[in-house]
């Protein structure tokens, strides 16, 4: 079975802090993504990466900054958190030759 | 990348009814995608309907297409409280991007 892990389940930060979100798969996946999840909002998508040093904006970009640095790993970063980056944070992984997507358990961050 | 829209916004059934939900999208689609999502946790990929395809079964869940109506539907029959979660619709056009609605949420009374 494909698995995603999501290095923290929960996490609590204060505003201004670096953060790091890291997620890895372990099926040797090309795309990764990364999506934030809020209420009436549904999932939107922050960046996603097609292969190692490869990546691309999704529909809400600002704020963000991802790395690719090994194919199975890819890091979401806030350069400076916000209260409004508090969200669920989801990671996704697909092959390329198929559609579906595989996502870890998400992390819910607080930012105060 | 397109949104699906799912209908209805929350649905609360009683155990051992059969549950429907909808999704429309607006433009030509290669396939579309199901997921559930317990709460608090990660989507978990449940069928893919092809474009050429007009029912698919898996298990106790059904999925019809109908591309001429730009609509689909996920049938959950003899539902358990296990069931209880948000689903989601993902009709994709080309490329590798996916982009999800906001989900009917869904409650089994046992």
């Amino acid at each position: 079975d494909v698995k995603v892990t999501q290095s923290s389940r929960y996490l609590v930060k204060r505003t201004g802090e670096k953060v790091f979100l890291e997620c890895v798969q372990d099926m040797d996946h090309e795309n990764m993504f990364w999506y934030r999840q809020d209420p009436g909002l549904g999932l939107r998508l922050i960046y996603f990466s097609y292969d190692v040093k490869m990546k691309e904006k999704g529909d809400i970009p600002e704020g963000y900054s991802v790395s690719r640095e090994k194919k199975e790993r890819f890091s979401l970063i806030l350069e400076s958190a916000s209260t409004n980056q508090t969200s669920m944070y989801l990671c996704a992984s697909k092959a390329t030759a198929v559609d579906t997507q595989y996502f870890g358990p998400g992390t819910r961050l607080t930012v105060l | 990348s397109q949104q699906g829209e799912e209908d209805p916004q929350a649905l609360s059934i009683q155990e051992g009814e059969n549950a429907t939900m909808n999704c429309s999208y607006k433009t030509s689609i290669n396939n579309l995608q199901w997921y559930r999502q317990n709460s608090g946790r990660g989507l978990v990929h449940l069928i893919l309907i092809r474009s050429n395809e007009r029912e698919k079964h898996s298990g106790r869940l059904r999925v019809t297409l109908d591309t001429s109506k730009k609509s689909s539907s996920l049938l959950i029959t003899a539902s358990r409280a296990a069931d209880t979660a948000s689903y989601f619709c993902a009709p994709k056009s080309s490329g590798d991007k996916l982009t999800f609605g906001t989900g009917t949420r869904l409650a089994v009374r046992p």
